[in-house]
């Protein structure tokens, strides 16, 4: 079936390091959205991609779409202890308006 | 890994009926569950946090008496939605958190009211 990997599933970084997580589908998107849960919190949505090459910054975020709309990346520069928390993908295949298909989350972990 | 059930993946009623929704976490209590609305192509919009015995917290803007949940067990969360009418047709999806873990989303239910 339909299904997007995204990894690492953890990633330990050092406060100021970079931390990127990558989302590959076995489908074509036609857009994929990324969420952010902070511990103890729910997902919450951060952004959605919808062109072909497409690369919006939030601050020290930056989100990519690849070019054949399987692939989508989330770069943080400079990781500070807010960034902490699970960063999900989850993309809508083109034959679909509401079945959203998720990665399973990277777990973003700031070392002390 | 942990596996949110959540049933019916769709369903079709008549205008003014109730249909309730089901959200199981199958192998993990789910101290905490999220029920969110999402529109076509659109992003999630949280309608209410409910915690395993207790009343659910929701949202500005959402009907507490229209949309009701509960979460009588760790493992079972349901919303009901009352009298619904067809503005309400939706995609309802949700979401089940063990303490301090992850939360993990169901497939989706597709409500048509007709």
């Amino acid at each position: 079936g339909q299904q997007v990997m995204q990894i690492p599933q953890y990633q330990h970084v050092q406060e100021g390091e970079d931390f990127t997580t990558y989302c590959n589908s076995s489908t074509t998107l036609s857009n994929i959205q990324w969420y952010k849960q902070r511990p103890g919190g729910h997902p919450v949505f951060l952004i959605q991609l919808v062109k072909s090459g497409e690369v919006k910054k939030q601050k020290r975020l930056t989100f990519q779409f690849g070019e054949a709309k399987k692939n989508s990346s989330l770069h943080i520069t400079a990781t500070q202890t807010t960034d902490v928390g699970t960063y999900f993908c989850a993309g809508f295949p083109m034959d679909s308006n509401y079945q959203l298909i998720w990665g399973a989350g990277t777990k973003l972990i700031i070392k002390p | 890994g942990a596996v949110v059930s959540q049933h019916p993946s769709w369903v079709i009623c008549k205008s003014g009926t109730s249909v309730k929704i089901e959200c199981r976490s199958l192998d993990f209590q789910a101290t905490t569950m999220f029920w969110y609305r999402q529109f076509p192509k659109q992003s999630l919009m949280l309608m209410a946090t409910s915690n395993e015995g207790s009343k659910a917290t929701y949202e500005q803007g959402v009907e507490k008496d229209k949309f009701l949940i509960n979460h009588a067990s760790l493992t079972l969360s349901t919303l009901t939605v009352t009298s619904a009418h067809p503005e309400d047709s939706s995609f309802y999806i949700c979401s089940a958190r063990e303490e301090g873990g992850v939360a993990f989303f169901g497939q989706g239910t597709r409500l048509t009211v007709v």
